[in-house]
């Protein structure tokens, strides 16, 4: 089956400490894209990247960090210097073939720091 | 910058009933796209629909009808006959053009149907 997962579901850490968020798509799509999501807020785009190699910021990118070394992963770290790092991550993928955009979710990582 | 807004935080609706969700926008471009999407309590993100902003016509699946006005920049979502299963967050979505690129998303509508 295709899709996106995330690993782990729920993910706990001590405030200080560096943490990867882990997304993976077998859809060959070429965008991916990591959210946050708090209550009330709806969903923030914090990274996204149309093509291996290549990422940009979205509006919240202060404090994580992204690579795309493989065009079927997108790895996301929330540094220590991110202020507010518990929320909820949603990984996202998508095609570029119109008219049928779509943007995919993952499970989502639930992070905890205390 | 584009921004999507939902005024309705919460909203119920008694089984098979209908229930409307209202959302607008702000954009200067002429192209681009429309979604909803829907999180049930299980936080999987899921499109219930899309409409393309150069269709006149209003986008349906099955239950889900939207009523589009581009003057308005308005973009509501229409539940007919609610179902339990309807239960869920509901967010509002843009895409500028047709590049598949960034998303902007609406706070969200949390929507209870009641038995």
């Amino acid at each position: 089956d295709g899709g996106i997962t995330q690993s782990p579901k729920y993910l706990f850490r001590k405030e200080g400490q560096n943490v990867t968020l882990s997304c993976e798509q077998n859809l060959n799509h070429d965008a991916m894209y990591w959210y946050r999501q708090d209550p009330g807020q709806g969903l923030r785009l914090i990274y996204y990247s149309q093509i291996v190699n290549d990422f940009q910021k979205g509006d919240i990118a202060e404090g994580y960090s992204v690579s795309r070394e493989k065009k079927e992963s997108f790895p996301l770290t929330v540094t220590s210097a991110q202020k507010n790092p518990t929320a909820f991550y949603l990984c996202a993928s998508s095609t570029a073939s119109a008219p049928n955009y779509e943007q995919y979710f993952g499970p989502g990582t639930r992070l905890t720091v205390t | 910058a584009q921004t999507v807004t939902q005024s309705q935080p919460e909203m119920s609706v008694q089984e098979a009933e209908t229930v409307t969700l209202s959302c607008t926008y702000d954009t200067s471009e002429s192209n681009y796209y429309l979604f909803w999407y829907k999180q049930p309590p299980s936080r999987q993100m899921i499109l219930v629909i899309r409409q393309e902003a150069y269709k006149q016509q209003n986008a349906t699946e099955n239950r889900f009808s939207v009523n589009f006005q581009k003057a308005a920049k308005s973009f509501s979502l229409k539940i007919s006959d609610s179902q339990l299963g309807d239960t869920a967050m509901y967010f509002c979505a843009f895409m500028k053009g047709r590049t598949g690129n960034q998303f902007y998303f609406g706070t969200g509508t949390s929507l209870t149907v009641i038995p």
